[in-house]
């Protein structure tokens, strides 16, 4: 499997809105509801943010979304906040039992 | 609190062994799938390996099959990865992280880093 393709760095002001695309196939993405979000701030483990393309975790402030159209899921953060700077993967199920990561997007709070 | 404690990274040379550790506390260890991610320095994430919850099914990613072997003890609460013939492409963060569903990681350790170099 391919990874899954994200742009390498979106930015923002605080209390904008940004957008992180993710773009699979209809082999992942576009095949299953399984798309998941991760933050990753530097030197530290990866933060599930959103999960079955939609849901948050407890926790996760209700300013990140995620929504899926077609083989590209998006990942939305309103209200950016400086905290929100990070490195966010997307990910996706593939198909027997496997799994795709996309590239990573660095967000940069302006 | 769920917590993931990983130990056993390291320099080692290329054709070396080491065997990676994770401490799993404050869930049912024995109910959930367990997975090793890794994250090579600047690069993105690699799923490397699952274990089912009572250790009957392991599925890796092709390119440490029959290098890499994942086990557990559930009585120790307790995740593990042997890697053998490591070369320096193996060169990351291992990180242990616990399986929501669907490929769907919700908790994941601090990691630790292996380096493959002479």
């Amino acid at each position: 499997q391919s990874a899954l393709t994200q742009p390498r760095s979106v930015s923002g002001s605080p209390g904008q809105s940004v957008t992180i695309s993710c773009t699979g196939t209809s082999s992942d993405v576009g095949g299953y509801n399984y798309v998941s979000w991760y933050q990753q701030h530097p030197g530290k483990a990866p933060k599930l943010m959103i999960y079955d393309v939609s849901k948050r975790p407890s926790g996760v402030p209700d300013r990140f979304s995620g929504s899926k159209s077609g083989n590209t899921a998006s990942l939305t953060i309103s209200g950016l906040q400086a905290e929100d700077e990070a490195d966010y993967y997307c990910s996706s199920y593939a198909g027997s039992l496997h799994v795709v990561f996309g590239g990573g997007t660095k967000l940069t709070v302006l | 609190e769920v917590q993931l404690v990983e130990s056993g990274g390291g320099l080692v040379q290329p054709g070396g062994s080491l065997r990676l550790s994770c401490v799993a506390s404050g869930f049912s260890f024995s109910n959930y799938w367990m997975n090793w991610v890794r994250q090579a320095p600047g690069k993105g994430l690699e799923w490397v390996a699952k274990i089912k919850e009572d250790g009957s099914e392991k599925y890796y990613v092709d390119s440490v099959k029959g290098r890499f072997s994942i086990s557990r003890d559930n009585a120790r609460n307790s995740l593990y990865l042997q890697m053998n013939s490591l070369r320096a492409e193996d060169t990351a963060v291992y990180y242990c992280a616990r399986l929501l569903w669907w490929s769907q990681y919700d908790y994941w350790g601090q990691g630790t880093l292996v380096t493959v170099s002479s």
